[in-house]
């Protein structure tokens, strides 16, 4: 992909449970955020990291930044049927593949 | 909801038409982009524009060509419609470069495009 890779491609779990996406990226970044796309829509952004950060919070989200590994990973603790939705990291206006979450009720 | 409008959303044209896909943000930014993006996968970046009159083709290659005379409005044309065109087409803004603090990318609804 343009920027990196989602890991995994897709994800289905319980109600309740959490769900942690991967991220990986090529290229040094200054910040990498987070998007949410629901189904054929438009995607929404969701929460951005600095690239001095290690860790950032957002309500039941949490974001996580390895830059000595160029990774990242988002964790939605506590999910909802209503997260079911493709999640997408991105750095200067490039997008991962995305990682496709379902949450079942 | 983001103030950023996509028209129209849903179009089925034949091989050949020439289209217009529009775009228009109400949030004053200075940065749009247009990406293409097949069902479930991921999104390509094939134009973006710093503002009025700038103008820059992305990473994807594209047969369509963008337009920015004014801020608010950055329309996505294709001369000539081919099935292979056949895709969604997000538009997106943003007030900075993307990527930055307080610069993250507010999207439109998308066009999904048909060609016959």
């Amino acid at each position: 992909s343009q920027q990196g890779e989602e890991d995994p491609q897709a994800l289905s779990i319980q109600e309740g449970e959490n769900a942690t996406m991967n991220c990986s990226y090529k290229t040094s970044i200054n910040n990498l955020q987070w998007y949410r796309q629901n189904s054929g829509r438009g995607l929404v952004h969701l929460i951005l990291i600095r690239s001095n950060e290690r860790e950032k919070h957002s309500g039941r989200l949490r974001v996580t930044l390895d830059t000595s590994k160029k990774s990242s990973s988002l964790l939605i603790t506590a999910s909802r049927a209503a997260d079911t939705a493709s999640y997408f990291c991105a750095s200067l206006g490039r997008f991962g593949a995305g990682t496709r979450l379902t949450v079942k009720p | 909801e983001a103030d950023i409008y996509q028209t129209p959303r849903y179009l089925v044209i034949g091989t050949g038409k020439k289209i217009t896909l529009e775009c228009s943000q109400t949030m004053g930014h200075d940065k749009m982009y247009w990406y293409q993006q097949d069902p479930g996968m991921e999104l390509h970046l094939i134009h973006y524009s710093y503002g009025v009159n700038s103008t820059e083709k992305g990473d994807l290659s594209s047969e369509s060509t963008v337009s920015r005379i004014r801020t608010e409005h950055f329309p996505l044309t294709l001369e000539s419609a081919r099935p292979s065109h056949t895709s969604q087409y997000l538009c997106a803004s943003s007030r900075g470069l993307a990527g930055a603090p307080g610069n993250e990318q507010f999207f439109g609804p998308g066009t999904r495009l048909t060609v016959l």
